[in-house]
């Protein structure tokens, strides 16, 4: 089974409905994040979290909101979604850095596909 | 600003011939460059990570180089493979308040035909 999921894999939906994305992880780790990727740009960080008590924004949180209802559990929300918010969005999962150690890498989930008519 | 660069936005090569893709980065402070693989449908996937101290990091038939001081990176891919038709995206790590914020290439997508 994979460690990261995401639901659902692909949503269509219409300008003003509200949306939720959600992540789940297998992995044990403390820290997951939310990006989106769009055509030609780079993943953009929209919102992280560290535990289950602390949510951070990222870059581009305008027009986004998360939840985090367990270590295990990160959900995107959308809560009046527009067209320019059509794109791939991915959720993330990394341990904590031990003692400032560079390494910990981020295990990305198979995206979810949004389209916003 | 930090940036992160990559050439060419697109290759297509023929199976069993080598390549090389570029990263130039504008990123401070620097912690590590990550190259990541990322199939069509799918997120990515870490293919190696090197801190400012390490010049070369191999992974089977993929070499990544980092120069520092110029503040490039290469990935060379060797003898390549249907199965190596990928995005690949050059990642510099920034290491700030507690945790690596990640500064992402937009990717060369990669096409290897037979």
């Amino acid at each position: 089974d994979a460690d990261v999921t995401q639901t659902p894999r692909n949503r269509i939906t219409k300008t003003g409905k509200r949306i939720m994305l959600e992540c789940s992880q297998t992995k044990g780790h403390d820290r997951m994040y939310w990006y989106r990727q769009d055509p030609g740009l780079g993943l953009r960080l929209i919102y992280y979290s560290f535990d289950v008590k602390d949510i951070n924004k990222g870059e581009i949180s305008d027009g986004y909101s998360v939840s985090r209802q367990a270590q295990a559990k990160f959900s995107l929300s959308l809560e009046s979604a527009i067209p320019n918010q059509t794109a791939l969005y991915f959720c993330a999962t990394s341990d904590r850095a031990s003692g400032g150690a560079p390494y910990n890498e981020q295990f990305f989930g198979p995206g979810t596909r949004l389209t916003v008519l | 600003k930090n940036q992160v660069e990559q050439s060419p936005q697109s290759l297509i090569i023929l199976e069993g011939k080598n390549c090389t893709l570029q990263c130039n980065y504008t990123v401070s402070p620097f912690s590590n460059l990550r190259w990541y693989k990322q199939d069509t449908g799918r997120g990515p996937v870490s293919l190696t990570i090197m801190t400012f101290s390490e010049n070369t990091k191999s992974n089977g038939r993929y070499t990544a180089t980092l120069d520092a001081d110029t503040k490039q990176s290469s990935l060379h891919i060797t003898a390549s493979q249907l199965s190596d038709s990928a995005s690949y995206i050059c990642v510099v790590s920034s290491f700030s308040g507690g945790y690596n914020k990640l500064i992402f290439g937009a990717g060369t997508r990669l096409a290897v035909h037979p």
